[in-house]
């Protein structure tokens, strides 16, 4: 299996402000994806983040609020911009792997509360 | 239109009752179901992978199965710490759906 690091795990935000969430995988991939997941719904996604390009955003997120750096085939990040308390979620940063049947993992979740 | 729908949205069960949770899909073409478990605040946990009609995986207490229209996770005799929200997916090649997921309480 891949083993993903999200840090922040939680955190209490002050309306306004900017969070960047980082996401470590302990090997390399080429697909990296960004969802959020907001109290007792499923998960959306984002972004897609591939090394080298930039972001592909689903309809109705943006890179003005989200936006994501992608910087290796082992790091991403993903910036919560201006946030106000709709923004309150858990925000997940998960993986393909091909090599273990396409299957995608996700890392422990950033719980993220805007006040 | 491709579509993942999961049932019960909740259940109880008593320790040591066993039941089946379902994921019923239309897609176009599936390259995979998975199921995961997640706990309360925190990041899906994976559990199984399925890719053709009559595959099983199992793990402890859990069976999963797969047919052309749904798939099932078989819990026996749950303990308490099985209580979780379970969450099917499915990989079309092109996109990853996922179901609301069914919140398990395995009461002792």
């Amino acid at each position: 299996s891949a083993v993903i690091s999200q840090k922040p795990s939680r955190d209490i935000c002050q309306r306004g402000t900017s969070l960047t969430i980082q996401c470590q995988v302990d090997s390399q991939v080429t697909m990296m994806f960004w969802y959020r997941q907001q109290p007792g719904q499923s998960l959306t996604l984002i972004a897609t983040a591939n090394q080298g390009s930039e972001a592909t955003y689903e309809s109705g997120f943006v890179i003005d609020k989200f936006p994501i750096s992608r910087p290796n085939l082992t790091f991403s990040t993903l910036t919560v911009s201006n946030m106000s308390p709709e923004d309150s979620s858990i925000y997940l940063c998960s993986v393909e792997v091909p090599k273990l049947g396409n299957t995608i993992y996700f890392g422990e979740g950033s719980w993220l509360t805007v006040v | 239109e491709d579509q993942v729908t999961q049932s019960p949205e909740a259940l109880r069960l008593q320790e040591g009752e066993s039941s089946s949770l379902n994921c019923s899909y239309t897609v176009s073409g599936l390259r995979g179901l998975f199921w995961y478990r997640q706990d309360p605040g925190k990041g899906p946990e994976f559990l199984f992978t399925l890719y053709s009609a009559g595959e099983e995986k199992e793990k402890e207490r859990l069976k999963a199965t797969l047919t052309k229209k749904e798939s099932f996770l078989h819990i026996t005799a749950p303990k308490p710490e099985d209580s979780a929200t379970y969450l099917c997916a499915l990989n079309t090649g092109n996109q990853f759906y996922f179901g609301t997921g069914t919140s398990l309480t395995v009461i002792p």
